[in-house]
């Protein structure tokens, strides 16, 4: 089994680029989530998904978008990337919070 | 503020010695989850505690949950250069969808 795969693993954006992050997964689990990681600060929660249709804003939403439209699909969208944004972008799923995630290998994002 | 504290942040010690990680809070948890992370991959579920008082073993490492469910500790016996790595606890409040919050981290370095 594949898990979760996030695509690209790295990338490089100027200030004001969009991209999206993709982030698939084929375990059938409802519950998706959107982390970025900086050095020190452990994991924010951007956006989180409980179903297909399904979003929510978490700690950190600004400057980010997200859509559910499939079980295995939760795309992250970076409408005006900022220096700010810079970081490390981990995409997890879940059967429930309780039994833990299972996470991608990451995105690691510049921004300059 | 992070609700969830780690400590200590970094840790590095000669191979066979033993050591304890702690995750503190002030708030209740229905859960409790450790990770570990390598250099460029995503996080890995260790465990899952969610019974106050509840002690798991796994292998060399030991993990509690308080009995009051606002912390925990990771305890790992004669440590190898294979533990290596950082270490994330995380926890989940009731009713909060699934969503995890994660404490800052703790960098393990076993030297041999």
């Amino acid at each position: 089994n594949a898990g979760v795969t996030q695509t690209p693993k790295f990338r490089i954006l100027k200030i004001g680029q969009s991209m999206t992050l993709q982030c698939t997964q084929d375990m059938n689990h409802n519950y998706m989530y959107w982390y970025r990681q900086d050095p020190g600060m452990g994991l924010k929660l951007i956006y989180y998904s409980v179903g297909a249709g399904i979003t929510d804003k978490g700690e950190v939403p600004n400057g980010y978008n997200v859509s559910r439209s499939t079980t295995e699909d939760f795309p992250l969208r970076l409408e005006l990337a900022a220096p700010s944004q810079t970081s490390v972008y981990f995409c997890a799923s879940s059967i429930d919070g309780n039994y833990g995630y299972t996470f991608g290998s990451g995105t690691r994002l510049t921004v300059v | 503020t992070q609700l969830l504290e780690q400590s200590p942040q970094f840790l590095s010690i000669q191979e066979g010695e033993n050591l304890t990680v702690y995750c503190n809070s002030s708030s209740v948890f229905s859960s409790l989850q450790w990770y570990r992370q390598e250099p460029g991959e995503g996080p890995v579920l260790l465990v899952t505690v969610v019974t106050g008082g509840e002690v798991k073993k796994l292998k060399r490492l030991t993990f509690q949950f308080g009995d009051a469910r606002k912390d925990s500790s990771l305890h790992i016996t004669a440590a190898q250069p294979g533990d290596t790595g950082l270490y994330l606890c995380a926890g989940e409040r009731h009713n909060q969808g699934g969503k995890l919050i994660f404490g800052q981290g703790t960098e393990l370095s076993v030297k041999p």
